[in-house]
């Protein structure tokens, strides 16, 4: 049974440019999160997916964006990116959106570094 | 808000030696509490969680009691390994929405 997966493991972009990070999510998980840890910090809420539509949202600018696909895979999209969003990028699943109790498995994340 | 407050880092132990790290939380309702692991290099992995008061979790030899008095989810574990070393973050959520984590605390055990 595969995990989280999370796609590409590692990139390099340059400031202004546009990014998009791949998660699939946990066999028979339905709600996928993404989360930005940067160095040496816990991992920060960027927003969460549930039947292809944002439900939650974190404190992050509209340049982060996302979309959900009907398989419950997820992409992350980040426009004009800056230095200081360098960064690990995880993406996190879990079997409905809003039941307490059901564990939320973590991918091993997308390393982001901006030049 | 909702949020958690661990125990700054980093720690340095001998192996056998007991490992406490402090984790308190701050939440409205009733969250679900967790404790990750993240070893160099790696994502997170889930090592333990509780979901409800007086509930313990454990996991390869680590505990942790969620206390509704002390606000607090405590991770335990008797005797530390050099294995055991990595960064450990307390968690929080409600109905599994976004979860709040902690700052994270390295813990480095030496033979």
């Amino acid at each position: 049974d595969a995990g989280v997966t999370q796609s590409p493991t590692h990139l390099i972009k340059t400031r202004g440019q546009q990014v998009t990070l791949r998660c699939s999510p946990k066999s028979g998980h339905d709600t996928v999160s993404w989360y930005q840890q940067a160095l040496g910090q816990g991992p920060q809420f960027i927003f969460q997916y549930y039947e292809e539509e944002e439900r939650q949202r974190g404190n992050f600018p509209d340049r982060f964006s996302g979309h959900q696909f009907p398989n419950y895979s997820s992409e992350l999209n980040v426009n004009a990116l800056l230095l200081g969003d360098s960064a690990l990028y995880l993406c996190a699943s879990s079997y409905r959106q809003g039941s307490s109790g059901n564990t939320i498995y973590f991918g091993e994340g997308s390393w982001l570094t901006v030049v | 808000g909702n949020s958690v407050t661990q125990m700054e880092g980093p720690v340095t132990l001998s192996e056998e030696a007991f490992l406490t790290i402090n984790c308190t939380y701050t939440a409205t309702g009733y969250p679900s509490l967790f404790w990750y692991v993240q070893y160099p290099g790696e994502g997170l992995q889930l090592l333990l969680k509780a979901t409800k008061a007086d509930d313990k979790g454990s996991n390869k030899g680590f505990e942790a009691t969620y206390r509704k008095e002390t606000t607090s989810f405590h991770l335990e574990k008797g005797s530390v390994q050099v294995s055991d070393s990595a960064v450990y973050f307390c968690a929080l959520s409600i109905n599994n929405n976004d979860m709040r984590f902690g700052a994270g605390t390295r813990l480095t055990v030496k033979p």
